[in-house]
Order: C-alpha cells, then structure tokens, then sequence
C-alpha cells in the first residue's frame, strides 16, 4: 500500500508562472489536507478537500490560489501568477475519514521555489 | 486564536539519554493534539495521537502526555538514539475544525 504521492519532488518556476502541484492519497483515503511550510515557520493549513468538495478553505490565499479534487485522479493544488514569497514546502495529507480522530498521513511534500 | 509553542527549539544529547520535548497551546478547546516526525527532506510521520478526554499514550520509547486545562502536552523519549535525531512537531485539532494547528517543532539531535 503506497503512502501519500506528491509529485514533483522540487518545482522551480519564473515569478509569473504558474505552478501545479500533485497529490494522490493513499489507497481508500477519500479525505486530503493541504498545508504550506515557510523557511523558518511551522506548517500553515491551507484547504481541506473531500472527493469533488472543498470542505474548509480557510487557510488559502483569497487569489492566485486554487485546489480541487477530482472524483478521478489526484488532488491538486494550483498557484496563478506566483511570487517569490510562494517559495516553500507544500504538503499534502490524507486520511481514510473527517480527520479529527484520524491520524493523517503526509507525502514528503514539494518544495517549490519561485525565481 | 489558537497558538502552539514547542520549547526547546533544539536539543542535544548524548545518546541513551531520557527526554522530554514540551508543547503548549493557548485554547484548551481542542478535539485532540498529535505528535510528529519530520525527517529532512520528507514528509511527517505520525507518532502519537490523543484524544481529548485522554491522558497519555504510548507507542515503543515514545510516551505523549495531555494537560487540556493547563494547555500542556509533552512527548518522552527514552534511551534515545542517533536514530531519534529529527523535527519533533506537535499539533493540535481545534473543536469544530478539521485543521490543525501547528508548532514550530524542536529538533532534536542525537549524537553516539
């Protein structure tokens, strides 16, 4: 049973570029969490996404910020037009339910970097 | 708004040593709060999570203790060992919130 997949690994895009981020949850995990980790800061909820439902979007950005998940296919987590200070680590966690007594499992996340 | 703070941010010790990493939060209406491992260059790894209306659990070396009303929770490590040496994150799910709110971690280092 493979864990959390995020691919890719390290993303380097030009400021104004957008930038697509992957994540598949692990087999019969309906339920997957985004969070950002800046240099030097703890890790930022971001959006939380059942099968074709955003849950709780709270912690996005209001703009150039995106995430779906599809009935087929991998969560993903879209960032328009991005800026250096959208350099980070973007981690993706899924559980098999509603995540508050579920333990979550996270993929080694992508490191994105913003020229 | 809830806060989480991890003291120390870092710790050295020789390894076989006992230690006790420290997690305190500002709300203590939370559903739970969990323990982490975060290895350089990967993701996090789940090692302890207490419910509420739990005290304490225990998996192997780690013990992770909950004092909701003091805001208070600490992970025990004994006999540490070089492979021990990481982030240690803790977390807490607020009531009502399928988030959760983050510590800034202690890294641990573990030397022979």
């Amino acid at each position: 049973n493979a864990g959390v997949m995020q691919n890719p690994r390290h993303l380097v895009r030009r400021r104004g570029q957008e930038a697509r981020l992957r994540c598949s949850p692990m087999k019969g995990h309906s339920h997957v969490y985004w969070y950002r980790q800046l240099p030097e800061e703890g890790l930022k909820f971001m959006v939380y996404l059942q099968k074709e439902n955003i849950i709780d979007e709270s912690g996005m950005p209001k703009e150039r910020f995106s995430a779906e998940f599809p009935k087929e296919g991998p969560s993903i987590l879209r960032i328009q037009q991005v800026v250096r200070g959208d350099s980070a680590a973007y981690f993706c966690a899924s559980s098999p339910g509603q995540g508050r007594n579920e333990k979550l499992f996270f993929g080694s996340g992508t490191q994105l970097s913003v020229l | 708004k809830q806060e989480v703070t991890q003291i120390p941010a870092a710790l050295s010790v020789p390894e076989g040593e006992n230690l006790v990493l420290n997690c305190s939060f500002t709300d203590s209406a939370i559903y739970n709060l969990q323990w982490f491992r975060q290895d350089p260059g990967k993701g996090l790894t789940s090692l302890l999570l207490i419910q509420s209306s739990q005290r304490e659990q225990t998996s192997g070396r780690l013990n992770a203790s909950l004092d909701k009303s003091s805001g208070r929770s600490t992970l025990y490590i004994a006999a540490s060992q070089p492979g021990d040496s990481a982030t240690y994150l803790c977390a807490v799910g607020g009531l009502g919130t399928d988030k959760l709110i983050f510590g800034t971690g202690t890294r641990l280092q573990v030397f022979p």
